[in-house]
């Protein structure tokens, strides 16, 4: 069965600190990985990663796929209150259309204290 | 330029009645699919389409119909409301063949007794 699992599941930091976000996954026919943020509403797109090792950074956010060992991580640098969120990994797998379907993983409760 | 966007914000329904959550984009995308999402169980997709007049299903499609005439419009029908069917639904469209375009509407809480 495709799953995809986040750890951990929530997270208590304080402004200034890095964290690491974990997601490991087991799918057929992988395509892609996709990392989200939601804040209250829906969830905005952050990295999207097809190749290992090749690291993809915006700001102080920062991810990379390993897929001999089927994981990703997000680092997030200097963490700030703004930062407090639900971090969804998304597994992009193909099931014979054009474009694959996506399999989420719980997320990761990102809470930032001042 | 509105995105995604979905009505109603918050329904309330009681088992057994039916309604249409109403999806429409604006960014001429080929792929649309609906999600719904439960608490500690993240987004589970429940149906999809490629293009006008081609739908799909996804991971959880019982109970639920959709329909594609148009680029831009992709309703979900619940059949006959059950309390399971209490959550947060999300609809979300993309260009054809690329998630980094993946966009999503804010959201329609349902709530059935």
């Amino acid at each position: 069965e495709d799953k995809v699992v986040q750890s951990p599941l929530s997270l208590v930091v304080h402004e200034g600190d890095t964290v690491t976000l974990n997601c490991s996954y087991e799918v057929t026919n992988f395509r892609s990985l996709l990392w989200y943020k939601q804040e209250k509403k829906a969830p905005t797109f952050l990295f999207m990663l097809t190749s290992s090792g090749i690291e993809k950074k915006s700001g102080r956010l920062s991810s990379i796929l390993d897929k001999k060992e089927l994981f990703s991580i997000l680092n997030i640098t200097a963490t700030q209150t703004g930062d407090s969120a639900v971090y969804l990994c998304a597994v992009e797998f193909d099931y014979g259309g054009s474009q694959g379907n996506l399999i989420f993983g719980k997320g990761t409760k990102l809470s930032v204290k001042p | 330029n509105a995105g995604v966007t979905q009505t109603p914000k918050f329904q309330v329904l009681k088992t057994g009645q039916s309604m249409t959550l109403q999806c429409a984009q604006d960014m001429n995308h080929e792929y649309m699919s609906w999600y719904r999402q439960d608490p500690g169980m993240g987004l589970r997709l429940i149906h999809y389409s490629v293009g006008a007049g081609i739908t799909d299903q996804g991971e959880v499609p019982n109970g639920y119909n959709v329909s594609r005439s148009t680029t831009e419009d992709f309703p979900l029908r619940l059949l006959s409301a059950a309390p399971s069917q209490t959550s947060v639904y999300f609809c979300a469209s993309s260009r054809f063949g690329g998630y980094e375009t993946q966009y999503f509407g804010p959201g329609t809480r349902l709530l059935v007794l």
